[in-house]
């Protein structure tokens, strides 16, 4: 247990669904983090939340948008999805200690796109 | 910008056996260093990571790593390998951009441990 959970743990969605997973820190950190993790590719960064702001945006397509109400929640909203956006999506968060972020993970939501 | 390579996708060893997981980093100003393991359905777990100061860094589970700079290397190793070891380990690369750390992941080395 990382202080990070996500829900759901796995999602099968159509290409016209409309679905959104959600993550929670109970670490108190102020910065939170959304990967894309696919067989045989390196972790993709997706989206930064610094401070509720957005500080990075890897080209992510719009089919992907999210939210930061606060520090401690994070979501990425989905639609239109392509069975290409099939992976496990990571959320982290993360706080500086003596200069070094460390981030934590939470377990993944596993998402198959039909 | 900064880069991680691990050499080897998969390593299988004997359990009792050496384990050593091999991660090379470039970057053009000093890094952080960190190693995760991922068990099968689960997110990244962090093991342990290079602050700068100490070059042998000692982690969770018995593992522990080296940073040698003139080799440019961060690899794992752990003595003697338990079946509970057997998972997919990340080295990962920090450093600070921009007033925030941008952190640059490996591919991922899977590790069988064979009974």
């Amino acid at each position: 247990e990382t202080g990070v959970t996500q829900t759901p743990r796995h999602l099968v969605m159509g290409m016209t669904n409309k679905k959104s997973l959600k993550c929670e820190q109970h670490l108190g950190h102020n910065a939170m983090y959304w990967y894309k993790q696919s067989a045989k590719k390196p972790l993709e960064l997706m989206f930064v939340y610094n401070f509720k702001e957005q500080t990075e945006n890897n080209s992510v397509p719009s089919r992907f948008s999210p939210e930061c109400p606060n520090s401690s929640h994070l979501f990425l909203h989905l639609h239109t999805l392509q069975p290409e956006d099939s992976a496990l999506y990571l959320c982290a968060s993360s706080q500086q200690d003596r200069g070094i972020e460390t981030q934590y993970f939470g377990p993944g939501t596993r998402l198959l796109v039909l | 910008a900064q880069s991680v390579t691990q050499l080897g996708s998969h390593v299988s060893v004997s359990e009792g056996a050496l384990v050593l997981l091999r991660c090379n980093y470039s970057s053009s100003v000093p890094p952080y260093l960190f190693w995760y393991v991922q068990y099968p359905n689960q997110g990244l777990q962090l093991l342990l990571k290079y602050t700068s100061a100490a070059t042998l860094v000692k982690g969770i589970n018995g593992f522990e790593a080296e940073f040698k700079k003139s080799e440019t290397s961060f690899h794992l190793t752990k003595p003697s390998a338990h079946m509970s070891d057997a998972a997919e380990y990340f080295c990962a690369v920090s450093v600070t951009t921009g007033g925030y750390q941008k952190v640059t992941f490996g591919t991922g080395t899977k590790l069988q441990v064979i009974p």
